[in-house]
């Protein structure tokens, strides 16, 4: 099974709002990442975590702010975004960060 | 960094019709990734090539690892509608503080013309 879940499939907020995507996969793969990314362009790396530590943030804003619970989870919480965010956001895992990685579905995330 | 360059970076083809397309780059790859990604929705891997010479089929889709480690292509044969979208091509980084980021070329759009 090469399978990563993500939700919410699509997100609305507003620009005080808090909100959180979630991201799930059961094949022991042991690092996770997220990325952003904009119409008709490549995936954006965000953040990398291996064996559950922040290894990798490309320098990304801290209103987006991740946080890896187990082996298995990985969240970004989301605050005070800005309309410039709105994108498809997606989680992607790999055996370890040498290796080819699998995504997860996406979240539109929509910025009001 | 490390930069890939993908071409073309869009197709229009008919029903039928073979597809190429492939990535260069100016350092060496040690894994060559080709994804395929539908309009939102994330990308989904079609093939991993992990040795230079290596030529790997996947159905209708065939991609080689360059010999110079430095290029890889992906063929898509006889085409049918469900094979539009974006396709990727995609690298690990091998070393420095980018050790294990993947580098994407600027993909090709795929539209099939039935």
């Amino acid at each position: 099974d090469t399978e990563v879940t993500q939700t919410p499939k699509h997100l609305v907020m507003g620009m005080t709002n808090k909100k959180s995507l979630k991201c799930e996969q059961h094949m022991g793969h042991r690092a996770m990442y997220w990325y952003k990314q904009k119409a008709k362009k490549p995936p954006e790396l965000m953040f990398v975590y291996s064996y559950e530590k922040l290894s990798i943030n490309e320098s990304v804003p801290s209103r987006f702010s991740p946080e890896c619970p187990n082996s298995s989870l990985l969240n970004l919480h989301l605050h005070a975004l800005q309309p410039e965010d709105s994108a498809l956001y997606l989680c992607a895992s790999s055996h370890a960060t040498m290796n080819e990685q699998y995504f997860g579905p996406g979240t539109r995330l929509t910025v009001t | 960094g490390q930069q890939l360059n993908q071409s073309p970076q869009s197709m229009f083809i008919q029903e039928g019709e073979d597809v190429s397309m492939n990535c260069t780059s100016s350092s060496i790859f040690n894994t060559w990734l080709w994804y395929k990604q539908d309009p939102g929705e994330g990308p989904v891997l079609l093939i991993a090539l992990y040795k230079a010479g290596e030529l790997t089929s996947n159905g209708r889709l065939t991609a080689q690892f360059g010999i110079t480690r430095k290029d890889s292509f992906l063929n898509i044969s006889a085409s049918i509608p469900s094979d539009v979208g974006i396709y990727f091509c995609a690298g690990p980084n091998a070393g420095g503080t980018s050790y294990g980021k993947l580098t994407f070329g600027q993909g090709t759009i795929l539209t099939v013309h039935p």
